[in-house]
Protein backbone atom coordinates (compact mmCIF):
# COMPACT_ATOMS: atom_id res chain seq x y z
CA UNK A 1 0.00 0.00 0.00
CA UNK A 2 1.07 3.62 -1.23
CA UNK A 3 1.79 5.45 1.99
CA UNK A 4 1.31 9.00 2.01
CA UNK A 5 2.20 12.03 3.59
CA UNK A 6 -0.13 14.76 4.53
CA UNK A 7 0.37 18.17 6.25
CA UNK A 8 -0.69 18.10 9.69
CA UNK A 9 -2.62 21.60 10.05
CA UNK A 10 -3.31 24.52 7.62
CA UNK A 11 -5.11 27.41 8.13
CA UNK A 12 -7.04 29.65 5.99
CA UNK A 13 -9.66 32.21 5.95
CA UNK A 14 -13.11 32.62 4.61
CA UNK A 15 -13.26 33.38 0.57
CA UNK A 16 -9.65 31.75 0.09
CA UNK A 17 -8.89 28.98 -2.21
CA UNK A 18 -7.52 25.98 -0.22
CA UNK A 19 -4.70 23.70 -2.03
CA UNK A 20 -3.50 20.61 0.12
CA UNK A 21 -1.21 18.79 -0.68
CA UNK A 22 -0.24 14.63 -0.41
CA UNK A 23 2.40 13.16 -1.13
CA UNK A 24 2.80 9.33 -2.35
CA UNK A 25 5.88 8.81 -3.37
CA UNK A 26 4.90 5.07 -4.12
CA UNK A 27 2.12 4.85 -5.82
CA UNK A 28 1.13 2.13 -7.69
CA UNK A 29 0.10 1.32 -11.56
CA UNK A 30 -3.29 0.76 -10.76
CA UNK A 31 -3.98 3.05 -7.50
CA UNK A 32 -6.04 5.75 -7.72
CA UNK A 33 -6.06 9.00 -5.80
CA UNK A 34 -9.38 9.75 -3.20
CA UNK A 35 -10.19 12.46 -1.23
CA UNK A 36 -12.20 12.20 2.22
CA UNK A 37 -13.98 14.53 4.62
CA UNK A 38 -14.46 14.51 8.43
CA UNK A 39 -15.90 16.49 10.26
CA UNK A 40 -15.92 15.82 14.66
CA UNK A 41 -17.90 13.30 15.47
CA UNK A 42 -19.05 12.21 12.34
CA UNK A 43 -18.10 9.56 9.71
CA UNK A 44 -15.71 10.78 6.54
CA UNK A 45 -17.26 11.99 3.44
CA UNK A 46 -16.26 11.23 0.20
CA UNK A 47 -15.02 14.34 -1.61
CA UNK A 48 -13.17 13.31 -4.89
CA UNK A 49 -10.75 9.97 -6.64
CA UNK A 50 -8.75 10.59 -9.58
CA UNK A 51 -6.62 8.95 -11.55
CA UNK A 52 -4.15 11.58 -13.70
CA UNK A 53 -4.37 15.13 -14.31
CA UNK A 54 -7.44 17.01 -13.21
CA UNK A 55 -10.90 16.05 -11.80
CA UNK A 56 -13.54 18.61 -10.99
CA UNK A 57 -16.48 18.58 -9.04
CA UNK A 58 -19.25 20.71 -7.05
CA UNK A 59 -17.35 20.76 -4.41
CA UNK A 60 -13.20 20.64 -5.10
CA UNK A 61 -11.03 19.97 -7.76
CA UNK A 62 -7.93 17.30 -7.56
CA UNK A 63 -5.00 18.27 -9.35
CA UNK A 64 -2.15 15.33 -10.42
CA UNK A 65 1.00 15.59 -11.86
CA UNK A 66 2.15 13.37 -15.05
CA UNK A 67 4.21 11.64 -12.31
CA UNK A 68 1.21 10.89 -9.90
CA UNK A 69 3.74 10.83 -6.81
CA UNK A 70 1.35 13.91 -5.63
CA UNK A 71 -1.90 15.33 -5.63
CA UNK A 72 -3.38 18.58 -4.23
CA UNK A 73 -6.93 19.20 -3.44
CA UNK A 74 -8.29 22.35 -4.59
CA UNK A 75 -11.07 23.92 -2.38
CA UNK A 76 -12.28 27.52 -3.77
CA UNK A 77 -13.95 30.19 -1.51
CA UNK A 78 -13.70 28.31 1.32
CA UNK A 79 -16.08 28.68 4.23
CA UNK A 80 -16.08 28.53 7.70
CA UNK A 81 -18.22 24.61 6.79
CA UNK A 82 -15.18 23.65 5.41
CA UNK A 83 -13.00 23.49 8.96
CA UNK A 84 -12.57 19.60 9.01
CA UNK A 85 -9.75 16.74 8.58
CA UNK A 86 -9.26 16.12 5.07
CA UNK A 87 -7.64 12.65 4.20
CA UNK A 88 -5.57 11.71 0.91
CA UNK A 89 -6.00 7.44 0.13
CA UNK A 90 -4.19 5.59 -2.14
CA UNK A 91 -5.05 2.26 -3.26
CA UNK A 92 -6.73 -0.10 -6.46
CA UNK A 93 -10.43 -0.17 -5.91
CA UNK A 94 -10.24 -3.58 -7.63
CA UNK A 95 -7.15 -4.53 -6.20
CA UNK A 96 -5.76 -6.95 -3.68
CA UNK A 97 -7.28 -4.46 -0.72
CA UNK A 98 -10.87 -5.34 -2.13
CA UNK A 99 -11.72 -1.74 -0.83
CA UNK A 100 -10.34 -1.32 2.28
CA UNK A 101 -9.33 1.79 3.24
CA UNK A 102 -6.19 2.68 4.96
CA UNK A 103 -6.51 6.58 6.39
CA UNK A 104 -3.45 8.40 7.36
CA UNK A 105 -3.19 11.29 9.65
CA UNK A 106 -4.92 13.45 7.63
CA UNK A 107 -4.85 17.37 7.47
CA UNK A 108 -6.81 19.96 9.63
CA UNK A 109 -7.87 22.84 7.83
CA UNK A 110 -9.20 25.48 9.97
CA UNK A 111 -10.73 27.84 8.06
CA UNK A 112 -11.48 31.76 10.05
CA UNK A 113 -13.58 34.76 9.51
CA UNK B 1 -25.40 9.90 -2.69
CA UNK B 2 -26.72 6.76 -0.42
CA UNK B 3 -26.86 6.72 3.44
CA UNK B 4 -25.95 4.42 6.07
CA UNK B 5 -27.20 4.79 9.59
CA UNK B 6 -25.55 3.70 12.84
CA UNK B 7 -27.65 2.68 16.00
CA UNK B 8 -27.09 4.18 18.36
CA UNK B 9 -25.37 6.81 18.28
CA UNK B 10 -23.87 6.66 21.48
CA UNK B 11 -23.82 4.49 24.15
CA UNK B 12 -22.53 3.95 27.95
CA UNK B 13 -21.88 0.62 29.36
CA UNK B 14 -20.39 -0.80 32.63
CA UNK B 15 -17.12 -2.29 32.24
CA UNK B 16 -17.25 -6.38 31.65
CA UNK B 17 -20.78 -6.07 29.53
CA UNK B 18 -21.02 -6.53 25.81
CA UNK B 19 -22.52 -3.85 23.60
CA UNK B 20 -23.65 -4.42 20.17
CA UNK B 21 -23.68 -1.56 17.54
CA UNK B 22 -25.60 -2.16 14.18
CA UNK B 23 -24.95 -0.54 10.94
CA UNK B 24 -27.20 -0.37 8.13
CA UNK B 25 -27.70 0.63 4.56
CA UNK B 26 -30.93 2.88 4.17
CA UNK B 27 -31.25 2.85 0.25
CA UNK B 28 -28.88 0.56 -1.40
CA UNK B 29 -28.02 -3.26 -0.93
CA UNK B 30 -24.24 -3.45 0.44
CA UNK B 31 -22.03 -6.45 -0.43
CA UNK B 32 -19.39 -5.35 1.63
CA UNK B 33 -18.88 -3.23 5.11
CA UNK B 34 -16.48 -2.09 6.86
CA UNK B 35 -15.67 -1.39 10.29
CA UNK B 36 -13.31 1.65 12.05
CA UNK B 37 -12.30 2.69 15.57
CA UNK B 38 -11.13 6.25 15.79
CA UNK B 39 -9.65 7.41 19.05
CA UNK B 40 -9.63 10.89 20.31
CA UNK B 41 -7.39 13.45 17.45
CA UNK B 42 -6.86 10.24 16.03
CA UNK B 43 -7.09 8.63 12.07
CA UNK B 44 -9.57 6.49 11.84
CA UNK B 45 -8.69 2.57 11.68
CA UNK B 46 -9.59 -0.63 10.35
CA UNK B 47 -10.76 -3.30 11.90
CA UNK B 48 -12.52 -5.83 10.23
CA UNK B 49 -14.00 -6.42 6.95
CA UNK B 50 -17.85 -8.53 6.31
CA UNK B 51 -19.30 -9.22 3.32
CA UNK B 52 -22.90 -10.55 3.49
CA UNK B 53 -23.19 -14.50 4.48
CA UNK B 54 -19.09 -14.89 5.29
CA UNK B 55 -17.01 -14.50 8.07
CA UNK B 56 -15.29 -11.12 8.63
CA UNK B 57 -11.84 -10.77 7.63
CA UNK B 58 -9.91 -8.88 10.68
CA UNK B 59 -7.04 -6.60 10.43
CA UNK B 60 -4.01 -7.73 11.98
CA UNK B 61 -3.81 -6.97 15.53
CA UNK B 62 -7.85 -6.57 15.51
CA UNK B 63 -9.40 -9.65 18.41
CA UNK B 64 -11.92 -11.26 16.27
CA UNK B 65 -13.62 -12.90 19.57
CA UNK B 66 -13.74 -9.51 20.97
CA UNK B 67 -14.97 -7.71 18.22
CA UNK B 68 -17.58 -9.89 16.76
CA UNK B 69 -19.24 -8.99 13.37
CA UNK B 70 -22.29 -10.31 11.75
CA UNK B 71 -23.35 -9.39 8.53
CA UNK B 72 -26.58 -11.02 8.24
CA UNK B 73 -28.10 -9.37 5.04
CA UNK B 74 -27.14 -6.96 2.53
CA UNK B 75 -28.62 -4.00 4.61
CA UNK B 76 -27.30 -4.98 8.23
CA UNK B 77 -23.77 -5.40 9.70
CA UNK B 78 -23.56 -5.67 13.54
CA UNK B 79 -20.43 -4.85 15.66
CA UNK B 80 -20.91 -6.67 19.14
CA UNK B 81 -17.76 -5.67 21.49
CA UNK B 82 -17.93 -8.26 24.17
CA UNK B 83 -16.91 -7.56 27.78
CA UNK B 84 -15.57 -4.54 27.01
CA UNK B 85 -13.49 -2.47 28.88
CA UNK B 86 -12.40 1.44 29.36
CA UNK B 87 -9.45 0.60 26.50
CA UNK B 88 -12.30 -0.07 24.48
CA UNK B 89 -14.13 3.48 24.67
CA UNK B 90 -14.15 5.03 21.23
CA UNK B 91 -16.08 6.32 17.97
CA UNK B 92 -16.89 3.32 15.71
CA UNK B 93 -17.69 4.01 12.61
CA UNK B 94 -18.95 1.60 9.58
CA UNK B 95 -19.31 2.57 5.91
CA UNK B 96 -20.66 0.31 3.17
CA UNK B 97 -19.89 -0.81 -0.53
CA UNK B 98 -22.24 -2.10 -3.08
CA UNK B 99 -24.18 -1.76 -6.14
CA UNK B 100 -24.71 2.33 -6.16
CA UNK B 101 -20.48 2.32 -5.30
CA UNK B 102 -18.17 4.03 -7.94
CA UNK B 103 -14.73 2.24 -8.03
CA UNK B 104 -13.52 2.54 -4.00
CA UNK B 105 -15.72 4.88 -2.91
CA UNK B 106 -17.26 3.80 0.69
CA UNK B 107 -20.46 5.24 2.39
CA UNK B 108 -19.79 6.31 6.12
CA UNK B 109 -22.46 5.62 9.06
CA UNK B 110 -22.48 8.64 11.40
CA UNK B 111 -20.58 6.73 14.07
CA UNK B 112 -21.09 5.34 17.16
CA UNK B 113 -20.04 7.00 20.67
CA UNK B 114 -19.11 4.19 23.43
CA UNK B 115 -17.56 4.95 26.36
CA UNK B 116 -17.26 2.00 28.73
CA UNK B 117 -17.04 2.80 32.63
Amino acid sequence: LAKTTQPISMDSYEGQEVNITCSHNNIATNDYITWYQQFPSQGPRFIIQGYKTKVTNEVASLFIPADRKSSTLSLPRVSLSDTAVYYCLVGDPRGSTLGRLYFGRGTQLTVWP
Amino acid sequence: GAVVSQHPSWVICKSGTSVKIECRSLDFQATTMFWYRQFPKQSLMLMATSNEGSKATYEQGVEKDKFLINHASLTLSTLTVTSAHPEDSSFYICSASGVLARDNEQFFGPGTRLTVL
